[in-house]
């Protein structure tokens, strides 16, 4: 499977400001998945990240809040803006990698992200 | 009624026992299911996937999907301590959509 990294591995941030995590995989991908898992949580899918076009995001995830870009088939940021402490979690990237009817998803490392 | 149904846990076994994980869902649509696994502080490590009805085998894990009953299970023979850990539950939906069930602690005794 695909070789993926983090960047942030940990941050602790301030409320009101923003960070930017960085995904990169070892190989080209076509779809790159954004994810969060809150504090005792599971995960929840936050976006797919769409190389040269405009993430996908679901429910209850709003550009303006979790700006991504995708500007080539490596690599992935995912930007946490106006933070607050509700933001605190870890956030996952994930590739997919299989044919259209076996696709697994492989997971990176994750950032954790404090918000005082 | 959550897409995804695990129950948290713990489940607790002693070592070299078989452990029993299970999952239910909703969506009769969706045709891939996994298993993750998550020890405490990492990311989710893919163990398991399964696409048809039936046992799927690896190792000491085997999993077992009955699409008409709408669960997969995973079972763990010669339960280690090193299996202690959380234990996620995902489908696939929408074609690369992954859901998780709320994960399932798993403690195995030595």
């Amino acid at each position: 499977s695909a070789v993926i990294s983090q960047k942030p591995s940990r941050d602790i941030c301030q409320r009101g400001t923003s960070l930017t995590i960085q995904c990169q995989v070892d190989s080209q991908v076509t779809m790159m998945f954004w994810y969060r898992q809150q504090p005792g949580q599971s995960l929840t899918l936050i976006a797919t990240a769409n190389q040269g076009s405009e993430a996908t995001y679901e429910s209850g995830f709003v550009i303006d809040k979790f700006p991504i870009s995708r500007p080539n088939l490596t690599f992935s940021t995912l930007t946490v803006s106006n933070m607050s402490p509700e933001d605190s979690s870890i956030y996952l990237c994930s590739v997919e990698e299989g044919g259209a009817s076996t696709d697994t998803q492989y997971f990176g490392p994750g950032t954790r992200l404090t918000v005082l | 009624q959550k897409e995804v149904e695990q129950n948290s846990g713990p489940l607790s076994v002693p070592e070299g026992a078989i452990a029993s994980l299970n999952c239910t869902y909703s969506d009769r649509v969706s045709q891939s299911f996994f298993w993750y696994r998550q020890y405490s502080g990492k990311s989710p490590e893919l163990i398991m996937s399964i696409y048809s009805n039936g046992d799927k085998e690896d190792g000491r894990f085997t999993a077992q999907l009955n699409k008409a009953s709408q669960y997969v299970s995973l079972l763990i023979r010669d339960s280690q301590p090193s299996d202690s850990a959380t234990y996620l539950c995902a489908l696939n939906r929408n074609g690369n959509k992954l859901v998780f069930g709320a994960g399932t602690i798993l403690r195995v005794k030595s």
